[in-house]
């Protein structure tokens, strides 16, 4: 079965400073992955996604990730981060094939400080 | 365009009461559909899935069951609520080897 890992569960940065997001995934075959990024009580938002090519991704509000196989590894980065990015992000990995699931991780809460 | 439609985004429950949560998708046709519960540190939690009319998957044995009556509907229930039913819940959809779509949540709350 497949399943993700992030181990960060809070990270604080400051505000133009860069971020790494750590996603370690757990899948047989080759993944789909993706970063969803989730403001409080709404519903979650996709920031970027994997399917294959290329293995640096490029998403939304400046956000990219690079897929990892020799890793298992799906890192989420920013260069200078903005206020307005605090929020919780989560990775997931997408089964291919029959069943089709999406399995999240346990989320980062990010918090940016001035 | 396709949309997602989750209703109702709060609901204040007591326990033993019965519960029905539904969710609508347009402008696609036969999507998976699924129900995930998201709890404070614990990310999202995949309680069922499904591919097609009547075709339900359980991913986690609990107080909860879906249905999906038609192409683009699908409905959590329950018949008797728990507090431990409590929680945040999100309906997706996603075509084959594509990315998930996510509805805007329901808030629980069981008293």
């Amino acid at each position: 079965a497949q399943s993700v890992t992030q181990p960060d569960i809070h990270i604080t940065v400051s505000e133009g400073a860069s971020l790494e997001l750590r996603c370690n995934y757990s899948y047989g075959a080759t993944p789909y992955l993706f970063w969803y990024v989730q403001s409080p009580g709404q519903g979650l938002q996709l920031l970027l996604k994997y399917f294959s090519g290329d293995t640096l991704v490029q998403g939304i509000k400046g956000f990219e990730a690079e897929f990892k196989r020799s890793q298992s590894s799906f890192n989420l980065r920013k260069p200078s981060v903005h206020w307005s990015d605090a929020a919780e992000y989560f990775c997931a990995v997408g089964t291919t094939g029959g069943y089709q699931k999406v399995t999240f991780g346990t989320g980062t809460k990010l918090q940016v400080i001035p | 365009s396709q949309t997602i439609h989750q209703w109702p985004a709060t609901l204040v429950q007591p326990v033993g009461s019965p519960l029905s949560l539904e969710c609508t998708v347009e402008g696609t046709s036969n999507p998976n559909l699924y129900w995930y519960r998201q709890a404070a540190g614990r990310g999202l939690q995949l309680l069922f899935y499904s591919v097609g009319i009547g075709q339900i998957s359980s991913e986690v044995p609990q107080n909860l069951s879906a249905s999906r009556p038609q192409d683009r509907q699908f409905i959590l229930s329950s018949k008797k609520l728990l507090l431990s039913d409590s929680g945040f819940y999100l309906c997706a959809w996603r075509q084959e080897n594509t990315e998930a779509f996510f509805g805007q949540g329901t808030r629980l709350t069981v008293v």
